[in-house]
């Protein structure tokens, strides 16, 4: 079974602090990774996606950056957080394409930025 | 572009009784709809997705119909339970689209 894994949980950063926030997927090869967040009280948004290793495709610009040095692992970051940063970031994978497959999200980590 | 819309942010209502919350899409090329549902401090998963056959899916007595003449995905139930309480999301991606673009979210809270 797949499982998906993001880290840390919480984070309490002070604005203009960086960032790094991770997320690996294990039980499945070569999937198809998305960064997520949700604005407290928002709707998600999509900030990127990736479908293989080392190629990553930004959707919204956000002042944040995203990677993935591994097949598994997708890591979101930013060098001076933004007050407007604070939120929830869910990490998510389908298996195909994203048009008509099912996203399958991590627990999220949840983000203050004071 | 590409637009969801929920018009409702707030549902509240009674245990047993039928729910029904709205979805409405503006889509370029040809669509997939879906509904995920959000249970406090849960990540979103998916409920439902819409076939390209126009069966009408289902799942934990929920379903939805895509109708395309009027750009629709409702969500439906015919009795809500207390454990329904939930986020909803109706959420749309286009054929050939890496982006899922998520409605508003509509909050349902089913009563006792």
């Amino acid at each position: 079974a797949q499982t998906i894994h993001q880290w840390p949980v919480a984070e309490i950063k002070a604005v203009g602090s960086p960032l790094s926030l991770g997320c690996t997927i294990k039980g499945k090869s070569s999937p198809n990774l998305y960064w997520y967040w949700q604005a407290t009280g928002g709707t998600l948004q999509q900030l990127f996606y990736s479908i293989t290793v080392g190629q990553v495709e930004s959707v919204v610009q956000l002042n944040l950056s995203a990677s993935r040095p591994k097949d598994d692992q997708f890591i979101l970051s930013t060098e001076k957080l933004l007050l407007s940063h604070s939120g929830f970031y869910l990490c998510a994978w389908s298996l195909w394409g994203a048009s008509a497959e099912t996203l399958y999200f991590g627990s999220g980590t949840r983000l203050t930025v004071l | 572009g590409d637009s969801v819309t929920q018009t409702e942010g707030l549902v509240t209502l009674t245990e047993g009784l039928p729910v029904m919350l709205n979805c409405t899409y503006q889509s370029t090329y040809s669509p997939f709809l879906f509904w995920y549902v959000q249970h406090l401090n849960e990540a979103p998963k998916l409920l439902l997705k819409s076939f390209t056959d126009n069966k009408r899916p289902e799942h934990q007595g929920f379903h939805a119909t895509l109708h395309k003449s009027s750009s629709s995905f409702h969500l439906q139930k015919s009795s809500a339970q207390l454990s329904d309480s939930a986020l909803y999301y109706c959420a749309l991606s286009s054929s050939g689209s890496w982006q899922l673009i998520f409605g508003s979210g509509t909050q349902l809270t089913v009563m006792p």
